[in-house]
């Protein structure tokens, strides 16, 4: 257990639905990413927080946005949505290992979406 | 931006041989090369990684060996064990302004049989 939460496991939705997965980074993480996994396009960087600001981009749709709050819980939004955003959504955080600032990430066990 | 290369795709052993992956990196300003391990229904777990100002890292049967001049990074697995089964990833970071962002190799399916 990484000790990164994500909620829901599954989602299963509709072509132009809007859904919002969330994550819970490890406690005394200050730093979250979101990777999406596909089968033709491996595991994709899509965005990193730190602290509430986000901190890097990668290749994330205008479809999708995200946010970190106070509590430094972070997620994820994907809206019209479409058949080709079916995926794995993995959030992973980083920032502290026994008290020692550490930028080693560690994987939460995602969230499958289906878009249908 | 960074690209990695992760070779084979496919890789069958049996129980107790060794098993080697390899991993090749374009931007020479990556310093940071984790390996994870994902099965199935699960997240990927890091089981080692590698910075750049060393050559060779090992945790008992698992070793990871980096080449900078070459810009390549392999995972050695020794005594290989059928819960070893299951998909690995190589992947780098660049230094500088991606801060955190993970460049991920394709995958490698490991089975290795009883």
């Amino acid at each position: 257990d990484s000790g990164v939460t994500q909620t829901p496991k599954h989602l299963i939705t509709a072509t132009g639905q809007r859904v919002t997965l969330r994550c819970s980074p490890r406690s005394g993480d200050l730093s979250v990413y979101w990777y999406q996994q596909s089968l033709d396009q491996g595991l994709q960087f899509l965005i990193q927080y730190y602290n509430g600001e986000e901190r890097a981009k990668g290749n994330i749709l205008e479809r999708f946005s995200a946010q970190q709050f106070p509590d430094l819980h972070s997620e994820l939004n994907l809206s019209s949505l479409e058949l080709g955003d079916s995926a794995l959504y993995f959030c992973a955080s980083s920032g502290r290992t026994s008290g020692r600032y550490t930028d080693t990430q560690y994987f939460g066990p995602g969230t499958r979406l289906t878009v249908l | 931006g960074e690209n990695v290369e992760q070779h084979p795709s496919t890789l069958s052993v049996q129980e107790g041989d060794s098993a080697v992956i390899k991993c090749t990196y374009s931007d020479s300003a990556s310093n940071y090369f984790p390996w994870y391990k994902q099965e199935l229904g699960k997240g990927p777990q890091l089981i080692i990684d590698i910075r750049s100002n060393v050559g060779e890292k090992k945790d008992q049967r698992i070793a990871v060996t980096l080449n900078k001049t070459a810009k390549h990074f392999s995972l050695h697995i020794t005594e290989t064990q059928p819960e070893d089964s299951a998909v690995y990833f190589c992947a780098a970071r660049t230094s500088g302004t991606s801060y955190g962002k993970l460049t991920f190799g394709q995958g490698t399916i490991l089975t290795v049989h009883p």
